[in-house]
């Protein structure tokens, strides 16, 4: 079964740091693209991340640009997204999408059922 | 940056067609692709590149992109079609969200 698991979410201090994981199953992890996309409370998705299949292409939202650190590990089929300088905007439900291709034109065909993290004093 | 603009909710009575339109500049020239969200649940493809559906997506979903409109059909709808329509395109260095469409079934 094809299957994304993400781990890591929880409450933080705004300044903080964080580092979620997102572990795929059921499919060949290195041959596709993959993101993290956002959803704050009672809003829409925001996209946050891609990162190609290599590894050798990322790609950012500007609001977390400089911030975040999007990676993956091939070998342990993981894909990780690191968070610095938290503020309160980026508080969300986190999700790990698979691109249907290897492209960040390609569709998400595969998503986790998130992680929550919060940015709070 | 590019954007694209979704009605905030559309309303549509059980069994009739709903139309979810997505502007963007140019848009009938990119792939879009359409998710749907429910309350609770990871969003799902049911259109992906303007038109085609994935597998397990019913026929009554369907997808059409011209000029500047990208428009999400649901034909015959059903009570469980009641979620949240995003569309979604790539501008070359980042993905866009639509800002997303609430479909209610009366």
């Amino acid at each position: 079964e094809v299957q994304l698991l993400e781990s890591g979410g929880g409450l933080v201090q705004p300044g903080g740091s964080l580092s979620l994981s997102c572990t795929a199953s059921g499919f060949t992890f290195k041959a596709y693209g993959m993101s993290w996309v956002r959803q704050a409370p009672g809003k829409g998705l925001e996209w946050v991340s891609a990162l190609s299949g290599s590894g050798d292409n990322t790609y950012y939202t500007d609001s977390v640009r400089g911030r975040f650190i999007i990676s993956r590990d091939n070998s342990k089929n993981t894909l990780y997204l690191q968070m610095s300088t938290l503020r309160a905007e980026d508080t969300a439900l986190y999700y790990c999408a698979k691109h249907a291709g290897f492209s960040g034109g390609d569709a998400f065909d595969i998503w986790g059922q998130g992680t929550t993290v919060t940015v709070s004093s | 940056s590019y954007e694209l603009t979704q009605p905030l909710s559309v309303s549509v009575a059980l069994g009739q067609t709903a139309r979810i339109t997505c502007g963007g500049n140019n848009i009938g020239r990119t792939n879009v692709h359409w998710y749907q969200e429910r309350p609770g649940q990871a969003p799902v493809v049911v259109i992906y590149r303007g038109s085609d559906r994935p597998s397990g997506i019913p026929e009554r979903f369907s997808g059409f992109t011209s000029g500047n409109t990208a428009t999400l059909t649901i034909s015959r709808a059903q009570a469980e079609d009641e979620a949240d329509y995003y569309c979604q395109v790539w501008d070359g260095t980042t993905v866009v969200f639509g800002g997303g469409t609430k479909l209610t079934v009366l």
